[in-house]
């Protein structure tokens, strides 16, 4: 199935630096979704983002659902360890279908 | 609120032999969608059933089938195992409105096939 353009793929940083990613689709999305997935755990919802230029924080995390629709953006600020794992976007069209990026793997080093 | 709550946790199978995989969804989610994760493709979506019917599909072969109860627990089942079929086969849930409905996942089933 179609996959949205997520990057970076990895990303090793320090703890307390901030953390920016992003997800492109050349489709228009009504939704933009980000998830979190710990090792062998299933993806856990972090923010959810239904309108074109929406900015929506949850703790350290903050969101944007680009004015285009076709991108999203995810930053972390002041990095922890615990922020270790693989982040995955989503976009959701029409129905009740939904695309995930190919996530993108965050290292903290302590 | 319990989560999504997928069983079991891990299998292992044997080439040509079949499997059932149980969802449970969150209270009142009427939506149950099944995705395959394997680290070269992803998550490629399965399946999703809405009121005890398929709603959307995945382009994957006839050997993967799903249903749905009326009390919106689902079952997900592959036969004639192939050992491409080892993934971790995740479930989720969700309201199931075409808006303001996400989706939420369980912790998966680790399917082994050898």
């Amino acid at each position: 199935g179609q996959q949205l353009n997520q990057s970076p793929q990895s990303m090793f940083i320090q703890e307390g630096e901030d953390v920016s990613m992003n997800c492109t689709s050349s489709s228009i999305f009504n939704t933009w979704l980000w998830y979190k997935q710990d090792p062998g755990e299933g993806p856990v919802l972090l923010i959810a983002l239904y309108k074109a230029g929406e900015l929506t924080s949850n703790g350290r995390l903050t969101a944007q659902f680009g004015i285009t629709r076709k991108d999203s953006f995810l930053n972390i600020s002041a990095s922890i360890p615990s922020d270790v794992g693989i982040y995955f976007c989503a976009g959701q069209r029409t129905g009740n279908q939904f695309y995930f990026g190919t996530g993108t793997s965050l290292t903290v080093i302590p | 609120k319990a989560g999504v709550t997928q069983t079991p946790r891990y299998l292992i199978k044997t080439r040509g032999q079949q499997v059932t995989l149980s969802c449970s969804p969150i209270s009142g989610h009427r939506s149950v969608s099944w995705y395959q994760q394997t680290p070269g493709q992803g998550l490629q979506f399965l399946f999703e059933y809405f009121s005890e019917t398929q709603r959307n599909k995945g382009n994957f072969p006839g050997r993967f089938s799903g249903r749905q109860f009326s009390n919106s627990r689902s079952e997900m089942n592959v036969s004639t195992l192939e050992l491409g079929d080892s993934a971790l086969y995740l479930c989720a849930s969700s309201l199931g409105t075409l808006i303001n409905s996400p989706l939420h996942f369980g912790n998966g089933t680790r399917l082994t096939v050898t």
